[in-house]
């Protein structure tokens, strides 16, 4: 089964505290994994697309890491903001074609 | 502005009708995309289409159909055969491979 794994599922943060949470993905048939940031009544929007293993990448506040031989992902916000409270989905390409997502870590950051 | 549009944003439908949700871009991308959300759980992959008129099957095809005749436009037909329609779709494109995908605002479909 390719199962793509997030947690925590949700995450209650106070202003100005950093966070990190994780994506766990099958080691095996690794094309891409990326993160995207889905804010209430938007559309998700992409923050990084990581290809390589030990890729590091970083917007802003906002870095992310990636482990293709352990299958995992780390998403990093420093010093959260409310406008970061958002749900945090990481996908898994494992084709050129074929994605599988995960359900999600949702991000509450209370002033 | 360059992006994808779709409608409607809710959108109610009977038992057994078939019901058919729009998906707009003006972005030029080849790859089209449809997902069903469901609650707490991740997207699921309905359809894909890589080219204009060939589309291909996702994890949950069943009871879904769409066209692509136009570069611009994927249509998703919800057919009376899908047992649970209930649920938030979202339709989105990429430019090519191993790029990010672009994501539309989504229509939840209510089957009453």
């Amino acid at each position: 089964i390719l199962n793509v794994e997030q947690s925590p599922q949700s995450l209650h943060v106070q202003e100005g505290d950093s966070t990190n949470f994780t994506c766990s993905f099958p080691s095996s048939n690794f094309y891409a994994l990326h993160w995207y940031r889905w804010e209430t009544a938007k559309s998700p929007e992409a923050l990084f697309v990581m290809t390589l293993n030990g890729d590091e990448k970083k917007k802003g506040r906002i870095s992310a890491t990636l482990n293709t031989k352990e299958g995992y992902s780390y998403l990093y916000i420093k010093g959260s903001q409310p406008e970061d409270s958002a749900t945090y989905l990481c996908a898994w390409l494992y084709n050129n074609n074929d994605m599988r997502f995960g359900a999600g870590t949702r991000l509450t950051v209370k002033p | 502005d360059g992006g994808i549009t779709q409608s409607p944003k809710y959108l109610f439908r009977k038992e057994g009708q078939n019901v058919t949700l729009s998906c707009e871009q003006n972005l030029n991308h080849d790859a089209m995309y449809w997902y069903r959300q469901d609650p707490g759980q991740g997207l699921r992959l309905i359809y894909y289409s890589q080219i204009v008129n060939d589309f291909q099957k996702g994890d949950i095809a069943e009871g879904y159909s769409v066209s692509r005749e136009k570069k611009e436009s994927f249509p998703l037909t919800v057919t009376s055969a899908q047992k649970n329609p209930t649920a938030f779709y979202l339709c989105a494109s990429k430019p090519g491979p191993l790029t990010e995908q672009f994501f539309g605002p989504g229509t939840r479909l209510t089957v009453l």
